[in-house]
């Protein structure tokens, strides 16, 4: 089954910088992939879906990336502010045949003022 | 702005006793999700309903938790007899049937059994 990647270690930015996180995936690649945003306390809420023939994705000032060669997703938050500071999941499906996504773990972002 | 609710918030119960938690899902939306999330394993799987009916609970262990959809705007999980490994935050989640399943999740329910 798939297994999903993200760094367990916090990311720290100060405001105005390019946020960067990473997801990486093993085995097959999957038809699409998401990211969510967790605040403390609440549900996820989704941002972003990206599928398996698009490259990239842009919704404001967020971006996210697919490399289906490199089996990674990038997100990026450019200009990023204070409010941005939350945990950023990805989440693709569990199995070939299945369109169920399955969650990461998760990074932390603080964007330090 | 439609929005999944969640009852109850907060519980606390001692082991052994039942506990039952209920979600209301977007109206219109017809697959229903149920997460389990806590530090150490992340946002886990429990169940999966499409139309009311369970897809996947490979999840959950079957032997104390059941999940049901009474109705399309009621989904519940019960747990019973509930033990402390079992607190961790409850998310129920709801979307429209598609290929892609984005969901839109509830604000949880913080389970702590003593």
């Amino acid at each position: 089954s798939q297994k999903i990647e993200q760094n367990s270690e916090a990311l720290n930015i100060q405001e105005g910088k390019t946020a960067t996180l990473t997801c990486n995936y093993t085995n097959y690649s999957p038809a699409y992939l998401q990211w969510y945003r967790q605040d403390p306390g609440r549900g996820p809420v989704f941002l972003l879906l990206i599928r398996e023939n698009e490259k990239e994705k842009r919704k404001e000032r967020l971006k996210v990336t697919f490399d289906t060669t490199l089996k990674q997703s990038l997100f990026h938050i450019t200009a990023s502010q204070p409010a941005d500071s939350a945990t950023y999941l990805c989440a693709l499906p569990l199995s070939g045949g299945s369109y169920i996504p399955t969650f990461g773990r998760g990074t932390s972002l603080i964007v330090h003022p | 702005d439609a929005r999944v609710t969640q009852t109850p918030r907060d519980k606390v119960t001692e082991m052994g006793q039942e506990v039952t938690m209920r979600c209301q899902p977007i109206l219109g939306h017809n697959t229903v999700f149920w997460y389990r999330q806590t530090m150490m394993q992340g946002l886990e799987l429990l169940a999966y309903f499409r139309n009311r009916a369970p897809l996947d609970d490979s999840g959950m262990p079957k032997d104390r938790f059941s999940a049901e959809m009474p109705d399309a705007t009621l989904a519940t999980l019960k747990i019973q007899p509930s033990e402390p490994r079992d607190s961790a935050v409850y998310f129920c989640a709801s979307g429209r049937d598609s290929h892609t399943d984005t969901q839109y999740f509830g604000p949880g329910t913080r389970l702590t059994v003593l």
